[in-house]
């Protein structure tokens, strides 16, 4: 069963803190995407990736940054965590060419900055 | 104007009901196009993708796509209590390799 993991759940983090959020798939997916989503508003996307050490800026990039050191690997980094920026984040992967598969997503992480 | 748009709801329907969903998309150059499930504290899942005008079935559910009207729907036939969720409509970009999503109609079937 093909899968994309996010390695937590559940976060808390303090104001300020440099917070790491893990994504990783076993499908030799080019594409990597990081959105979060917040009621009312979707899904935004904050970054997104084609290859090894590539990236682009979505639509919310601002106060976060990401790393792909490895095909299989995207992680998004919150410099200093704001409470504005408690939300849930998923992480997406999506193969290149067609015809078009469409995104499988990780389950999430809900992310709290108190 | 957003890129894909979405009567955000809520849809109620009677279980055993025809569910019907709607989306409308702005850019031109789409060609595949998406419909995602999520429950409540769930990521999207993927239930069914469309790439040409016309009907497309899988089991009770029944995606649309009219590219002349920019227009995708998704019809689910025998509503259940458990199709209760939030439906995302989702367009591929005119570069490819990266999605417009709506921001979902929520359906709650009654039984």
């Amino acid at each position: 069963d093909v899968k994309v993991t996010q390695s937590s759940r559940y976060l808390v983090k303090r104001t300020g803190e440099k917070v790491f959020l893990e994504c990783v798939q076993d499908m030799d997916h080019e594409n990597m995407f990081w959105y979060r989503q917040d009621p009312g508003l979707g899904l935004r996307l904050i970054y997104f990736s084609y290859d090894v050490k590539m990236k682009e800026k979505g639509d919310i990039p601002e106060g976060y940054s990401v790393s792909r050191e490895k095909k299989e690997r995207f992680s998004l980094i919150l410099e200093s965590a704001s409470t504005n920026q408690t939300s849930m984040y998923l992480c997406a992967s999506s193969s290149q060419g067609a015809p078009i598969y469409g995104y499988t997503f990780g389950s999430g992480t809900r992310l709290t900055v108190v | 104007q957003k890129e894909v748009e979405q009567n955000s709801g809520p849809l109620s329907v009677p279980e055993g009901a025809i569910a019907s969903l709607n989306c409308t998309y702005s850019d031109r150059g789409s060609q595949s196009f998406f419909w995602y499930r999520q429950y409540s504290g769930k990521s999207p899942e993927l239930i069914m993708s469309i790439y040409s005008n016309g009907d497309k079935e899988d089991g009770r559910f029944t995606a649309q796509l009219n590219k002349a009207s920019q227009y995708v729907s998704l019809l689910i036939r025998d509503s259940q209590p458990s199709d209760s969720a939030t439906y995302l409509c989702a367009a591929e970009s005119n570069t490819g390799n990266q999605f417009y999503f709506g921001t979902g109609t929520s359906l709650t079937v009654i039984p």
